[in-house]
Formats: structure tokens, C-alpha cells, sequence
């Protein structure tokens, strides 16, 4: 079975700063998606950035970044620029596309993210 | 473009009544639909999913039910509502295998769901 850890249940960072949130999973599969979402406190779950295990370069999106290290099993996802919006509880998560109809997820505890002005 | 609805937004229920949670899923077809359940600071428990009409698939046994009567809507239920039952509800969709978009989950707005 696949297991996703989040080893960090809260965080704090400064305004303007940046943030690094760790993940590790555990899989023999080498075909997988790996995701950040994000929670804010309205518990809204937002996709925050997406990434394919076939591909080698890290998925951007604007001030999210992640660095994925397949033969370590890790998937972290940095912050830049840290906003007060960006507070919000960030889960990892883990997909292996299905041969047949059904595609599990499978989700990290979260972490807690406090960005302070 | 895709887009999922729940209903409703937040209720409060007494211990022993009926529950009836909703899901929709516009703009797609044959998505696969699942039930979470969130508990207050804690990470997301997958209740049941569905590949299909009538298809209903549950991960742990539990007070509730679930039921897909239509291509893209997905029934939470409950005969007796348990104290244990409360907490945040969220409905996804993600494309079958053959669509686009299939490897991301996308999710609905929630329910909070109190029993008193």
C-alpha cells in the first residue's frame, strides 16, 4: 500500500519569506502523480501544483515550486514570497493511475501553515 | 469547464435522524466520484467511490452509505446519525482513465455536518 508522511504538522514563516513543506511517500511504483493542495480556513480544497514521476523537471507555478527526488521518495513543496493568503493547511498527495477505472489518492496529515505579517 | 457542487453548506442534526448529503459534477462525463471525511484538524479519510452508476465501492465499514443514482451525482447517507458522524464532508471527481485530467481530483466546497 502506498503511504504519504508529512512530518511537519505546523509551520510558521514571515511575510516575504520563504517556506519549504516536506512530504515522503512510500511506493514500488514507478508511474505515479504527485500534488500539493491547499486548505484555507473557508476548508476549500485547492490544487496547488501537480507533478508527473516520468518527468524529471520540478513543477512550477508562479510563487510554488516543488523538488522532487524520485530515488529519495520526496516530494517538497517551496513557497516564495510568502503571502498572508498562503495560510493554510497544505496537503500532500499521491496517485497511481489505474489500468481500469479507479484512480486512489492517497493523503499525507497536512501541515499547518501560518504566514505572520 | 468542470465544476462540483455539494449541499448542503453546513447542517446540524440530532443523533438518531436521517442524513442526505449532495453531490454534483458539471461539465464531465462518467467521472470518478468519491466521499471523504474530514475531522477537525486532521487529514482527509476516503469513505466510499464510485466508477460508475450504481457503482458504489465503501473503505471502511461505517454508520453510512453512499449511492450514485445518476451519471454525476453522488449520495451520502445515513438512517441514525452518530455523534462520531461529525465533521467536514468533501465530494471529488477526477476524469476515468481514458479522459483528460485524469490524474488530479478536484473537490467540492464541503459540508459541515454537526450531530448534536
Amino acid at each position: 500500500a502506498q503511504t504519504v508522511t508529512q512530518s511537519q504538522p505546523e509551520m510558521s514563516v514571515q511575510e516575504a519569506e520563504t517556506v519549504t513543506l516536506s512530504c515522503t511517500y512510500d511506493t514500488s511504483e514507478s508511474n505515479y502523480y504527485l500534488f500539493w493542495y491547499k486548505q484555507p480556513p473557508s476548508r476549500q480544497m485547492i490544487l496547488v501544483i501537480r507533478q508527473e514521476a516520468y518527468k524529471q523537471q520540478n513543477a512550477t507555478e508562479n510563487r510554488f515550486s516543488v523538488n522532487f527526488q524520485k530515488a529519495a521518495k520526496s516530494f517538497s513543496l517551496k513557497i516564495s514570497d510568502s503571502q498572508l493568503g498562503d495560510t493554510a493547511m497544505y496537503f500532500c498527495a499521491f496517485m497511481k493511475p489505474s489500468l481500469y477505472n479507479f484512480n486512489k489518492f492517497y493523503f499525507g496529515s497536512g501541515t499547518k501553515l501560518n504566514v505572520k505579517p | 469547464s468542470q465544476t462540483i457542487h455539494q449541499w448542503p453548506a453546513t447542517l446540524v442534526q440530532p443523533v438518531g435522524s436521517p442524513l442526505s448529503l449532495e453531490c454534483t459534477v458539471e461539465g464531465t462525463s462518467n467521472p470518478n466520484l468519491y466521499w471523504y471525511r474530514q475531522a477537525a484538524g486532521r487529514g482527509l479519510q476516503l469513505l466510499f467511490y464510485s466508477v460508475g452508476i450504481g457503482q458504489i465501492s465503501s473503505e471502511v465499514p461505517q454508520n453510512l452509505s453512499a449511492s450514485r443514482p445518476q451519471d454525476r451525482q453522488f449520495i451520502l447517507s445515513s438512517k441514525k446519525l452518530l455523534l462520531s458522524d461529525s465533521g467536514f464532508y468533501l465530494c471529488a471527481w477526477s476524469a476515468p482513465p481514458t479522459g483528460t485530467h485524469q490524474e488530479t481530483q478536484y473537490f467540492g466546497p464541503g459540508t459541515r455536518l454537526l450531530v448534536l
